[in-house]
């Protein structure tokens, strides 16, 4: 099952704030996050697994509550370089039947300004 | 190689003709992933290798999608007697081990059927 993420997108001057969520109905073992620029591949991010600690990439974190089975991106003092489309990837607990597959959301397209 | 490859870049088939896209991962990686992005959609599962063979196949749209993987390397996606709905670009993904530490996407092929 696709994970939902919101907002769909985002509009930002440079230096503003922005969180991104992810939710999931399922019991997750890990969230992912990736970055897409416009007719780029998606890049990696950073994952966040169950019982672990939240995690950074320069100033952008990320938190994931295993209880209500959400991820966050705090994107912090945004920089022109953070626009594009962020996607979140969720892999199901082990012994699901989603366990090492890696499920996206739709994405929320992000957008700095000067 | 020094990252994922795929080929061709870009496809233009007839409705109708069958279609061969091909996935070289990072050496070394034993997870391979495909998925297809429509234009300004999100990131779609189609499927999933560890090594050669594939665990979930349940992302396939239809019988006329199939996939193989060799050697534990190449992968090639093979999608029969196309229709103008298949068209999206077709990325492939490679991790190291399944879903961890992260998956490294190719540049895609971007498919057109007319």
């Amino acid at each position: 099952q696709q994970p939902v993420q919101s907002p769909q997108a985002v509009i930002l001057r440079e230096g503003e704030d922005a969180v991104i969520n992810c939710s999931s109905s399922k019991a997750l073992y890990s969230v992912h996050w990736y970055r897409q620029k416009h007719g780029e591949a998606p890049v990696f991010l950073m994952i966040l697994l169950k019982g672990g600690e939240q995690m950074r990439h320069e100033k952008i974190s990320a938190s994931f509550n295993e209880k209500k089975q959400q991820s966050s991106l705090y994107l912090t003092a945004s920089q022109l370089s953070y626009s594009g489309t962020y996607f979140c990837g969720t892999e199901g607990d082990a012994g699901g039947t989603s366990y090492g597959k890696l499920t996206f959301g739709q994405g929320t397209i992000l957008t700095v300004h000067p | 190689g020094a990252g994922v490859s795929q080929s061709p870049s870009n496809k233009v088939t007839e409705k109708g003709k069958d279609v061969e896209l091909r996935c070289d991962p990072i050496s070394g990686h034993t997870a391979l992933y495909w998925y297809r992005q429509s234009l300004g959609q999100g990131l779609e599962f189609l499927i999933y290798f560890q090594g050669n063979s594939a665990p979930d196949k349940s992302g396939l749209p239809s019988d006329r999608f199939s996939a193989e993987r060799t050697g534990g390397s190449v992968s090639t996606l093979t999608i029969q007697r196309t229709q103008q709905e298949d068209s999206a670009v077709y990325l492939c993904a490679s991790s190291l081990v399944v879903i961890r530490p992260e998956a490294f996407f190719g540049q895609g092929t971007r498919l057109t059927v007319v």
